[in-house]
């Protein structure tokens, strides 16, 4: 079975980081990459970036870029989503997503994992 | 232009058939996806390739392009498929991903 799953809920104060990790199974894993996207709460989903599984690659979105880093350990089939200096318009929920036949550029998202709740207040 | 609109809203009664528009400048040169999601849920892909259906998704789902607009079309809509839907792409160099802003579709 074809899985992303990802860590639990996080809690975290303005200009503190967080990491969230999505663990893949059922699938080759270092054959495609792990895009993160994220939902502000009664928003519309935003694409943050993509990293390869397979050299570390990655693009990340203008919006982010310089306040986060995406990461893979293919010895644990894991991606990381790391995002810095968080302010209140950070709280969404984070999503990992990849693709089971090939590039997200060519198959779209067709894996997602479940969501991680990420809240930053004071 | 790195943007993806799409309507708000779009309302039809069961049976009839739902239009989904989507536009931006690079989609003529750029491939287009569409996603659905419940509330409390993941997206779940139903288009990719502009018109591409993914595995288990109903044959009442199709895509068709033209120009700088895209359309998820879905026929003898049913109750199930109120939800929001996403279109997907990339800008102009086929790197940077983007969404639409949603649009949901309510079912009568």
């Amino acid at each position: 079975q074809v899985q992303l799953v990802q860590s639990g809920a996080e809690v975290k104060e303005p200009g503190a980081s967080v990491k969230v990790s999505c663990k893949a199974s059922g699938y080759t894993f270092t054959g495609y990459g792990i895009s993160w996207v994220r939902q502000a709460p009664g928003q519309g989903l935003e694409w943050m970036g993509w990293v390869s599984a397979y050299n570390g690659n990655t693009n990340y979105a203008q919006k982010v870029q310089g306040r986060v880093t995406m990461t893979t350990d293919t010895s644990t089939s894991t991606a990381y989503m790391e995002l810095r200096s968080l302010r209140s318009d950070d709280t969404a929920v984070y999503y990992c997503a990849s693709s089971r036949y090939g590039s997200i550029y060519d198959y779209g998202m067709d894996v997602w994992g479940q969501g991680t709740t990420v809240t930053v207040s004071s | 232009s790195s943007e993806l609109t799409q309507p708000p809203s779009v309302s039809v009664s069961p049976g009839q058939t739902a239009r989904i528009t989507c536009s931006g400048d690079a989609l003529p040169k750029q491939y287009s996806y569409w996603y659905q999601q419940k509330p409390g849920q993941a997206p779940v892909l139903v288009m990719y390739k502009d018109n591409e259906r993914p595995s288990g998704i109903p044959e009442r789902f199709s895509g068709s392009t033209s120009g700088t607009t895209v359309t998820l079309t879905i026929s003898g809509v049913q109750a199930e498929d109120e939800a929001d839907y996403y279109c997907q792409s990339t800008d102009s160099s086929g790197i940077f991903c983007m969404f639409g802003g949603g649009t949901k579709l309510t079912v009568l």
